[in-house]
């Protein structure tokens, strides 16, 4: 079965560059959900999207932001890169699942290091 | 609201034998949903099961049940029969407004618990 892929899987920037991540959803789910897991740290939810519209928001600093795409693939961008931003982000698609609740199923992550 | 907290920073436990990782939550919303994930070394986050909280019974998948008091607002995994490749970072998470698991909203994590396996 189709998973969410994300891309690209490790991404190495200077401080202050910029980055662009980028997840496709698993095929017909219209809502994808941004995380950022801090090293030691529990997932944190950033951003989500349901159907190419921001759904809900969470900690997300202002130098980042994200969209939705017709797709339904999702960009999360990052501006002015510091050191704390180094963090595996993962990016989750909403969907139902084989047991009949909705779940989200979550991409095998972008391993961002700043240095 | 909501928040999770996962108590146990490490366990161990013997290859074969059973464990039980705690769980409590907090929240205001009498429709949630509860997660557990294992978060291997590798990174990756691999669901595991979900209680509702309308749902009568204890969630059960495979070698994983969970133990789930509503009272007492608590949701602990157990691991029956443990693997060596139990070892692993697991993670407790609540999702609000979930009436049936139909619930839109994000996931709020507990600070996880590393579960080691002793052969």
């Amino acid at each position: 079965a189709a998973g969410v892929i994300q891309s690209p899987r490790h991404l190495i920037k200077e401080k202050r560059e910029t980055a662009t991540l980028k997840c496709y959803p698993i095929p017909r789910h219209d809502t994808v959900y941004w995380y950022q897991q801090g090293p030691g740290q529990d997932p944190q939810f950033l951003i989500s999207f349901y159907e190419k519209m921001q759904s809900d928001k969470g900690s997300i600093p202002d130098r980042f932001s994200a969209q939705q795409f017709s797709d339904y693939h999702s960009e999360l961008n990052m501006s002015s890169l510091e050191l704390g931003d180094s963090a595996l982000y993962f990016c989750a698609s909403f969907g139902l699942s084989g047991a009949g609740y909705n779940e989200q199923f979550f991409g095998p992550g972008t391993r961002l290091t700043v240095l | 609201a909501q928040k999770i907290t996962q108590t146990q920073p490490g366990m161990f436990v013997q290859e074969k034998e059973a464990v039980t990782l705690d769980c409590t939550y907090d929240t205001s919303d009498p429709s949630y949903g509860l997660f557990w994930y294992k978060q291997p070394s590798s990174g990756e986050m691999i669901f595991l099961i979900y209680q509702g909280s309308y749902d009568q019974q204890n969630a059960t998948e495979g070698r994983y049940s969970l133990n789930f008091q509503k009272a007492r607002k608590s949701a602990n995994l157990v691991i029956s029969a443990s693997q060596l490749g139990d070892s692993a970072m697991y993670f407790c998470a609540m999702r609000v407004g979930d009436a049936g698991g139909t619930s839109y909203g994000k996931l709020t994590f507990g600070q996880g618990t590393i579960l080691t396996v002793h052969p």
